[in-house]
């Protein structure tokens, strides 16, 4: 496996169960982050990780939960969603472990996720 | 605060022509600036990037980007698009801060339809 991977590519869950994306970099690099996708809406930055510890909480609800055990790994544990969290998640890592802004960054095809 | 603007939901060209998508932006200090494209189903596909330096920036796929700081833009730009160029297109913008983690932000997108 290259570049960064996420699954499952697709997930749909009621509103009240619990599930868990998973994404996993094999690029070496030290900062990982989460995105929310919408219909003709700008990328949301959810969480930013960096060398496994969370340096940004985009004022998310506490419904999603992240998780980053190593610097390869990066999960959002989800509970009691909303039909309005339906949206595709990407996950994205780079090598941007100061927060400097200069480094791209490389991103995983997502998970759709469908609330219902 | 920081913001970047893509004026254009959608650009349509023919095969062939030149290629422009826009993008304009507005930081307090330098800007880092980023263009990525999206195919359908998938991430991000970073394609180039302006730091500093040189403002023509040379990318992926034959595309290139011109920073243009007097008029706060960096539009991208390819001489002969292709069929294969149909994709979404976000700008993006960051800078250096004491708070850099959150500010990586990214344009709503640009969808580009290249015609036979």
């Amino acid at each position: 496996e290259t570049g960064v991977t996420q699954t499952p590519r697709h997930l749909v869950m009621g509103m009240t169960n619990k599930k868990s994306l998973k994404c996993e970099q094999h690029l070496g690099h030290n900062a990982m982050y989460w995105y929310k996708q919408s219909a003709k809406k700008p990328l949301e930055l959810m969480f930013v990780y960096s060398l496994e510890e969370r340096v940004e909480n985009n004022s998310v609800p506490s419904r999603f939960s992240p998780e980053c055990p190593n610097s390869s790994h990066l999960f959002l544990h989800l509970h009691t969603l909303q039909p309005e969290d339906s949206a595709l998640y990407l996950c994205a890592s780079s090598q941007d472990s100061s927060g400097l802004g200069t480094y791209e960054q490389y991103f995983g095809p997502g998970t759709r996720l469908t609330v219902t | 605060a920081q913001s970047v603007a893509q004026p254009e939901d959608q650009v349509n060209v023919a095969e062939g022509n030149p290629l422009t998508v826009k993008c304009t932006y507005s930081v307090s200090g330098n800007p880092y600036l980023f263009w990525y494209v999206q195919y359908p189903n998938r991430g991000l596909q970073f394609l180039l990037k302006y730091i500093t330096g040189d403002n023509l920036v040379k990318g992926s796929y034959g595309f290139e980007a011109e920073f243009n700081k007097s008029q706060t833009s960096f539009h991208l730009k390819k001489p002969s698009a292709l069929v294969s160029d149909s994709a979404l297109y976000f700008c993006a913008v960051s800078q250096l801060t004491t708070d850099s983690w959150g500010k990586f932000q990214f344009g709503a997108g640009t969808q580009v339809v290249v015609t036979p």
